[in-house]
């Protein structure tokens, strides 16, 4: 069936490193793949999508390119910032259209 | 802006109470479903509605009921609430049908109703 996998949190890093947050899939078909962001206290907002192999997908200087051969959608961003500080959703829609959420990713950013 | 509104941020209720979860979009979207939020699982759909009336189980219906008369709301019902109830519940909705691609079918989502159940 249609799964999503992402890295266990919490993810803890000082403001302006690197982050990787790792994503992989299983699916029959061409999901589209897409990460959301739930800030405290709020409901999820959509962060990126990707709807094609090789697609990549960006917002708010967020990446994450859709990679076919290693069913992988992992979210990067070159420098983190304090209001980076969220739970990350990677999720695909399957050929139904139901969306099939990752377990979520916390990351916390310390100035 | 899209707006889904939940009308509870935060709710407590006894086990056995009957339980109405209500959400509310103001932009004429077709589709509207309601998930649950559990740390280190992720969201999983609970049932969904693509027109007033209609309805369709979710990956985890059992214990909940919907209702959709009008299409701007769509509640989720607890018939007689269980502690394995207690949870973060989201509503969602969006403008077209599940298939195809483009904007018209991305979910927005409300800010969410904690539910505990003691």
């Amino acid at each position: 069936g249609n799964s999503v996998t992402q890295m266990e949190g919490p993810v803890t890093l000082s403001e302006e490193a690197f982050l990787t947050i790792n994503c992989t899939y299983t699916a029959t078909g061409y999901p589209s793949l897409f990460w959301y962001v739930q800030y405290p206290g709020e409901g999820l907002q959509l962060l990126l999508k990707a709807t094609k192999a090789d697609d990549k997908g960006s917002n708010k200087g967020f990446e994450a390119t859709y990679r076919k051969e290693t069913t992988s959608f992992h979210l990067e961003k070159g420098s983190v910032q304090v209001s980076d500080s969220a739970v990350y959703f990677c999720a695909l829609r399957n050929q139904g259209g139901k969306l099939i959420f990752g377990q979520g990713t916390e990351l916390s950013v310390k100035p | 802006d899209v707006k889904v509104t939940q009308s509870s941020r935060y709710l407590v209720k006894r086990t056995g109470e009957k339980v109405f979860l209500e959400c509310v979009q103001d932009m004429d979207h077709e589709n509207m479903f309601w998930y649950r939020q559990d740390p280190g699982l992720g969201l999983r759909l609970i049932y969904f509605s693509y027109d007033v009336k209609m309805k369709e189980k979710g990956d985890i219906p059992e214990g909940y009921s919907v209702s959709r008369e009008k299409k701007e709301r769509f509640s989720l019902i607890l018939e007689s609430a269980s502690t394995n109830q207690t949870s973060m519940y989201l509503c969602a909705s969006s403008l077209t049908g599940l298939a195809g691609e483009g904007a018209k079918n991305i979910q927005y989502f409300g800010a969410g109703t904690r539910l505990s159940v003691l």
